[in-house]
């Protein structure tokens, strides 16, 4: 595998199950990212890892919990979820992140699509 | 806060015509800068970046940027569009290596024969 991988690539939940969704990079890299892309919205940053210690977080629902357990590997537990959460999650990843005067492509996965039902 | 515009949901262009892609943002510096392509099914792939030096940059499958500063503009083109060139094209800056990306909503483009 070269990249980002996401699995699954497809996932139909209840509100009431908890699943989780897996990102692994193949890069090398420090940084790693989640992503959620809605119909009509911008790109919305949800968690950004940097060296396994979270750096980001932008208010997202506490239903919605990240997990890093290495630089390589990045989850996304979900748990009593709604339907305005059908999504697509997208992880990525960058060389770095807190450089404050250089900045890192983040290369993508090609996400998993979220229904909640 | 950074914001960044991209006016045109959806733009249809013919095969082999020319096309512009239109992004404005919204900083008080200049900002580094992205164009990502994402096809139907998977994720971004970056296109080209804008970081400093010639304002005119080119990138992958043929695409070219160009960074106006006094219009605080970063339009996307290409001269001659392919078939395959149909996907949602987004338009993105980021201040420094701290601050996150900030994207915009996107243009759809679709090609015809």
């Amino acid at each position: 595998e070269t990249g980002v991988t996401q699995t699954p690539r497809h996932l139909v939940m209840g509100m009431t199950n908890k699943k989780s969704l897996k990102c692994e990079q193949h890069l090398g890299h420090n940084a790693m990212y989640w992503y959620k892309q809605s119909a009509k919205k911008p790109l919305e940053l949800m968690f950004v890892y940097s060296l396994e210690e979270r750096v980001e977080n932008n208010s997202v629902p506490s239903r919605f919990s990240p997990e890093c357990p290495n630089s390589s590997h990045l989850f996304l537990h979900l748990h009593t979820l709604q339907p305005e959460d059908s999504a697509l999650y997208l992880c990525a990843s960058s060389q770095d992140f807190g450089l404050a005067y250089s900045y890192n492509e983040q290369f993508f996965g090609p996400g998993t699509r979220l229904t909640v039902l | 806060a950074q914001s960044v515009t991209q006016p045109d949901i959806h733009i249809t262009v013919s095969e082999g015509a020319s096309l512009e892609l239109r992004c404005n943002y919204s900083y008080g510096a200049t900002p580094y800068l992205f164009w990502y392509v994402q096809s139907p099914g998977q994720g971004l792939q970056l296109l080209l970046k804008y970081f400093s030096g010639d304002t005119l940059v080119q990138g992958i499958k043929g695409f070219e940027a160009e960074f106006k500063r006094s219009q605080s503009s970063f339009n996307l083109r290409k001269p001659s569009v392919h078939w395959s060139d149909a996907a949602e094209y987004f338009c993105a800056v980021v201040h420094s290596g701290n601050t996150p990306l900030v994207f915009g909503k996107g243009t759809r483009l679709s090609v015809i024969a």
